[in-house]
């Protein structure tokens, strides 16, 4: 059963970079089958897709974030990462790891990153 | 890249059926078949529920259901159950291996 599992810093200051980590178990990393991606969740709101990358190295990512995103993936550690630069209180969000195939398939449990002073 | 349009709120009493939809743009939901829903109880991650509109992962009760008609895509709940208050994400490929999700609705059973 693949398992997905977000890991970093819960408290992140204002301006300075989010950097995430989702450690992939039960499964390959490297299959051609799938991708990976995050998604995150404003306290009380909605889901966001923030950006999906394919082993190979190619990343896609959220208009509106493409700036300030860089997800990479490093198939021989089996994990996968997100950096956010330049963060303000409205990226306070629970950021999900997520398995894509054409659909969000597989979820991590998430992690609430908070932005604040 | 506009969120898709769900209603915040539905509900429904136990045995009866509800039906959230989420509209979209003819640059999404009308134009790729690539709809999914998620189902998600408070402090929890997300669950697949619905892909391409209307297939089920396994291990999905087939008490829910997908379809699309335009830009709009539909998920229905039969036999409401307790269990099944929750909140229900939409999502659809927009293009360009972008993705865009909807608001979510909150489901309340009565």
């Amino acid at each position: 059963q693949l398992q997905l599992q977000e890991s970093g810093p819960g408290l992140v200051e204002p301006s300075e970079t989010l950097s995430l980590t989702c450690n992939v178990s039960g499964g390959s990393i490297s299959s051609t089958n799938y991708y990976w991606g995050w998604v995150r969740q404003p306290p009380g709101k909605g889901l966001d897709w923030i950006g999906t990358i394919f082993p190979s190295g190619t990343m896609y990512c959220n208009p509106s974030l493409k700036s300030r995103v860089t997800i990479s993936v490093d198939t021989s550690k089996k994990y996968f990462s997100l950096n956010l630069t330049a963060v303000t209180a409205a990226d306070t969000a629970v950021y999900y790891c997520v398995l894509v195939a054409t659909r969000f398939d597989y979820w991590g449990q998430g992690i609430l990153v908070t932005v604040s002073s | 890249q506009s969120a898709l349009t769900q209603p915040a709120s539905v509900s429904g009493s136990p045995g009866q059926s509800i039906t959230i939809s989420c509209t979209g743009t003819s640059s999404n939901v009308g134009i790729y078949n690539l709809v999914s829903w998620y189902q998600q109880h408070p402090g929890k991650a997300p669950k697949l529920l619905i892909y391409e509109v209307t297939k089920w992962p396994s291990g999905v009760s087939n008490r829910f259901s997908g379809s699309k008609s335009g830009n709009t895509a539909s998920l229905t709940i039969s036999g409401l159950q307790a269990e099944d208050e929750a909140d229900y994400h939409c999502c659809s490929y927009a293009g360009s291996n972008d993705w865009v999700f909807g608001g979510g609705t909150k489901l309340t059973v009565l």
